[in-house]
């Protein structure tokens, strides 16, 4: 199993630009989520999804549009890229229906800058 | 959204030392997870604790969950270089994994 995968691993971008992050799991988990991790402010949660069809906000989702239309891909679009969404990106998936004892699996993560 | 705070920030020791960082809250948590992060990587878990007064230990980690389930801690016997990592610490309110909050994380190098 490759487990999560991200694509790109780097991005820049210029502000005002559009463009998708891709996540794709391979475990059949029913849970994906997107975070960002910025110094000194930790992992932030984005976007989350318990199943294909259903998504919902999390902490910090302005700018940030998702979609879940199979189990395996969860991509994260960025509407119009500002300054302050230069970060590094993660998607995370978890088996069952996304508790917060279950074990959470890490993509190697996108880092995001936007010029 | 419910603070945790970690200490220290960072720590430097040399190999073969113990150490223990920390993961503390004004809050209470139905569980708390510790995760270590390296360089370019994402989080991988280490541990799960549900239980307040929870003691687990995974090789030369000893992971504890406070009484009141407002704190952890985590202890690293004879620390070695593989040990260098982003140490985070994530507290669950509830049931689900959308109301996770992570701590900023501990920053630990083991120097040879």
């Amino acid at each position: 199993n490759a487990g999560v995968t991200q694509t790109p691993k780097f991005q820049v971008l210029k502000t005002g630009q559009s463009m998708t992050l891709q996540c794709a799991q391979d475990m059949n988990h029913e849970y994906m989520s997107w975070y960002r991790q910025d110094p000194g402010m930790g992992l932030r949660l984005i976007h989350y999804s318990v199943g294909a069809g259903i998504t919902d906000q999390g902490e910090v989702p302005n700018g940030y549009n998702v979609s879940r239309s199979t189990t395996e891909d969860f991509p994260l679009r960025l509407l119009s890229a500002a300054p302050s969404q230069t970060s590094v990106y993660f998607c995370a998936s978890s088996p069952g229906q996304g508790r917060s004892t279950d074990t959470q699996y890490f993509g190697p993560g996108t880092r995001l800058t936007v010029l | 959204t419910q603070l945790l705070e970690q200490s220290p920030q960072f720590l430097s020791i040399q190999e073969g030392e113990n150490l223990t960082v920390y993961c503390n809250s004004s809050s209470v948590f139905s569980s708390l997870q510790w995760y270590r992060q390296e360089p370019g990587e994402g989080p991988v878990l280490l541990v799960t604790v549900v239980t307040g007064g929870e003691v687990k230990k995974l090789k030369r980690l000893t992971f504890q969950f406070g009484d009141a389930r407002k704190d952890s801690s985590l202890h690293i016997t004879a620390a070695q270089t593989g040990d260098t990592g982003l140490y985070l610490c994530a507290g669950g309110i509830g049931g689900g994994a959308d109301g996770l909050t992570f701590g900023k994380g501990t920053h630990l190098i083991i120097q040879p």
